[in-house]
């Protein structure tokens, strides 16, 4: 059980491309969505945090132009990446919380994003 | 400055044997700490969780060590396998969801 999927999990544009990647939870109800990044041999930092039917809120230092997060339902959300350059190519992983208090965070399998 | 380091950054062990896995943390208030398996390419996965007040837990060969005085962790890993090979994660939460990540440490396990 638990399980959160990552779409796409592969992604090679051109420079000035917007990028969507979804973010499902297939099997529970997430009341709130994480957004990662993670660069190679670094740890994962939060991006933003988003709660179904609410505006995200995001880490210092993340455009929210930019990184454009949408939690339409309670098993859905999407991540745009707007006029995405090669500085945007990273590692984006999406993770799922089910209820409140100390809960695991269960992470989808990530999407990697190169921008040529 | 919430932080998470651990040590060593990468370790290679035969297949058998058991190993120790270290982590430091300087997080407020804390609440949590977490051990997570990463493979490459790939999501993280949840090992274990212990609240503050817990001092172990364990999910089969893997056991996670707590001392909240000291800000200190450990994953003990029995009995290694090839299918251990990956990098663990350790990560120490601040209230409900706040989370911070190490870099964790890459293991590798050889025949």
């Amino acid at each position: 059980g638990a399980v959160v999927s990552q779409h796409p999990s592969w992604v090679i544009c051109k420079s000035g491309t917007s990028v969507k990647i979804e973010c499902r939870s297939l099997d529970f109800q997430a009341t709130t969505m994480f957004w990662y990044r993670q660069f190679p041999k670094q740890s994962l930092m939060l991006m933003a945090t988003s709660n179904e039917g609410s505006k995200a809120t995001y880490e210092q230092g993340v455009e929210k132009d930019k990184f454009l997060i949408n939690h339409a339902s309670l098993t859905l959300s999407t991540l745009t990446v707007t006029s995405a350059h090669p500085e945007d190519s990273s590692f984006y992983i999406c993770s799922a919380r089910i209820g409140q208090g100390v809960q695991p965070q269960h992470f989808g399998d990530g999407t990697r994003l190169s921008i040529l | 400055k919430n932080q998470v380091e651990q040590s060593p950054q990468s370790l290679i062990i035969l297949e058998g044997k058991n190993c120790t896995l270290q982590c430091n943390y300087t997080v407020s208030p804390f609440s949590n700490l977490r051990w997570y398996k990463q493979d490459t390419g790939r999501g993280p996965v949840s090992l274990t969780i212990m609240t503050f007040s817990e001092n172990t837990k364990s999910n089969g060969r893997y056991t996670a060590t707590l001392d909240a005085d000291t800000k200190q962790s450990s994953l003990h890993i029995t009995a290694s396998q090839l299918s251990d090979s990956a990098s663990y994660i350790c990560v120490a939460g601040a209230g409900s969801y706040q989370l911070t990540f190490g870099k964790g440490t890459k293991l590798s396990v050889i025949p």
